[in-house]
């Protein structure tokens, strides 16, 4: 049971160059989630998907768009990278409105831009 | 108003320690107040969590203790281990939404062996 799978692990990128962050879930949840980690500012949330077919924007979404292309997959897209945009990100996914769920992360996207 | 403050921003306990992180909140719409754990290159995973009609909830070496009157809530480690060196995070949300997910700025906890 892999649970939440994003891909790449690691990637370096030049300063106007666009990039796709792959994010794929097995765990039949509706909803999935991207955040950004930076030093001191805990998780913020870039955009979600409650469920397949709909994406809603969340605290920080300017400078990147997201794909909801199926129940599985939510990928986050960066068309212009920025220096501003280096962050670790986190796709995670959650089945929400019952008593005890619990929002699963994957292992995170360390994303450099130079 | 929808901040959640947390400290100490890192902490340093003694194995067999106890190690205590706090949090506070302004929102009182918040229902739901989970404890993620991040060990470092991994993604956050929920540790402990409650929900404000009870005062207390442990589970094992954790216990959260909320103060529904102040709005503030903590994380307990009991006999904290190395194995325990991690990030902690708290968090608030309204009804148990992820989009709704709030979290604080981070506790680094190194417990020496």
């Amino acid at each position: 049971n892999a649970g939440v799978t994003q891909t790449p692990k690691f990637q370096v990128l030049k300063t106007g160059q666009s990039m796709t962050l792959q994010c794929a879930q097995d765990m039949n949840h509706n909803s999935m989630y991207w955040y950004r980690q930076d030093p001191g500012m805990g998780l913020r949330l870039i955009y979600y998907s409650a469920s397949e077919g709909t994406t809603d924007k969340g605290e920080v979404p300017n400078g990147y768009n997201v794909s909801r292309l199926n129940k599985r997959e939510f990928s986050l897209r960066l068309e212009s990278a920025a220096p501003s945009q280096t962050s670790v990100y986190f796709c995670a996914s959650s089945e929400p409105g019952r008593l005890n769920t619990e929002a699963f992360f994957g292992q995170g996207t360390r994303l450099t831009v130079v | 108003q929808q901040q959640v403050k947390q400290s100490p921003q890192s902490l340093i306990v003694q194995k067999g320690g106890i190690s205590i992180i706090n949090c506070a909140y302004e929102n009182t719409a918040f229902d739901y107040f989970p404890w993620y754990q991040q060990f470092p290159g991994k993604g956050p995973a929920l540790l402990i969590a409650i929900r404000p009609d009870v005062s207390e909830k442990k589970e094992g070496r954790f216990t959260i203790s909320f103060n529904k009157s102040a709005k503030q809530f903590s994380l307990h480690i009991m006999d904290s281990q190395p194995g325990d060196s991690a990030t902690y995070f708290c968090a608030a949300s309204i009804g148990n939404y992820g989009q709704n997910f709030v979290f604080g700025p981070g506790t680094r906890l190194s417990v020496l062996p």
